[in-house]
């Protein structure tokens, strides 16, 4: 059974802070995925990296796929109220179409 | 266009009544899922279908019954449900089918049904 380790599972900060949301694994994935999700709402796809080492932005967020592809990061600068919401990392495996999904991290940004 | 539509957005339900759910997508993927979410947790694979046959069923009980009429359209059907099947029900496409090697894994899910059963 592959498993994504997500931490931290809750962090609130005051706007304007930096941050960084880890998911860690013992296996390999083909891919691995973020997700952004508000209340009431489904998961919306941020990015997806695939290169063992790949770092992506997207404006004030940095993705990177760690270099044996077990772990993922993703840091947001200076976060702003609008980026509060439930955090998830999956990852994709070559074969199937299975996800295995992280535990998820809860970001409460304070105004 | 990357969107997955459901319908309805809200529902609740007594333990007798017969429902379904229903989500559409039209960017032509061949895999569709649904997924169970509680509070605070991350989705729960029910169901997947790939090319409109049910191929991983993740021993979900009989009174969720799912169908895919056709490549754009999956129904849930829920019968004698119990208070702890609340929850957000997603549905969820994508590309990449089951059992296929390679290809990109995302998916993209629809903004989901938040079933209360009384």
């Amino acid at each position: 059974t592959q498993l994504l380790e997500q931490s931290p599972q809750f962090l609130s900060i005051q706007e304007g802070e930096n941050l960084t949301v880890y998911c860690n694994s013992s296996s390999v994935f083909s891919s691995l995925q973020w997700y952004r999700q508000e209340p009431g709402e489904g998961p919306v796809l941020l990015v997806t990296v695939v290169t063992g080492g790949e770092v992506k932005k997207l404006k004030r967020l940095t993705f990177q796929f760690g270099d044996a592809r077990k772990d993922s990061s993703l840091h947001i600068t200076a976060a702003q109220p609008g980026d509060t919401g439930l955090y998830l990392c999956a990852g994709g495996r070559n074969a199937g179409n299975m996800l295995t999904f992280g535990g998820g991290t809860r970001l409460m940004v304070k105004p | 266009d990357t969107e997955v539509t459901q319908t309805p957005k809200h529902l609740v339900m007594g333990m007798t009544n017969k429902k379904s759910l229903k989500c559409e997508q039209h960017m032509g993927h061949r895999a569709m899922y649904w997924y169970k979410q509680k509070a605070k947790k991350p989705p729960e694979l029910m169901f997947v279908y790939s090319y409109e046959k049910l191929s991983i069923n993740e021993s979900v009980p009989s009174r969720f019954s799912p169908e895919c009429p056709n490549s754009s359209l999956l129904n849930l059907h829920l019968h004698a449900l119990q208070p702890e099947d609340s929850a957000l029900y997603l549905c969820a496409s994508s590309q990449k089918r089951t059992y296929q090697r390679g290809g990109r894994d995302e998916q993209f899910f629809g903004p989901g049904t938040r079933l209360t059963v009384l």
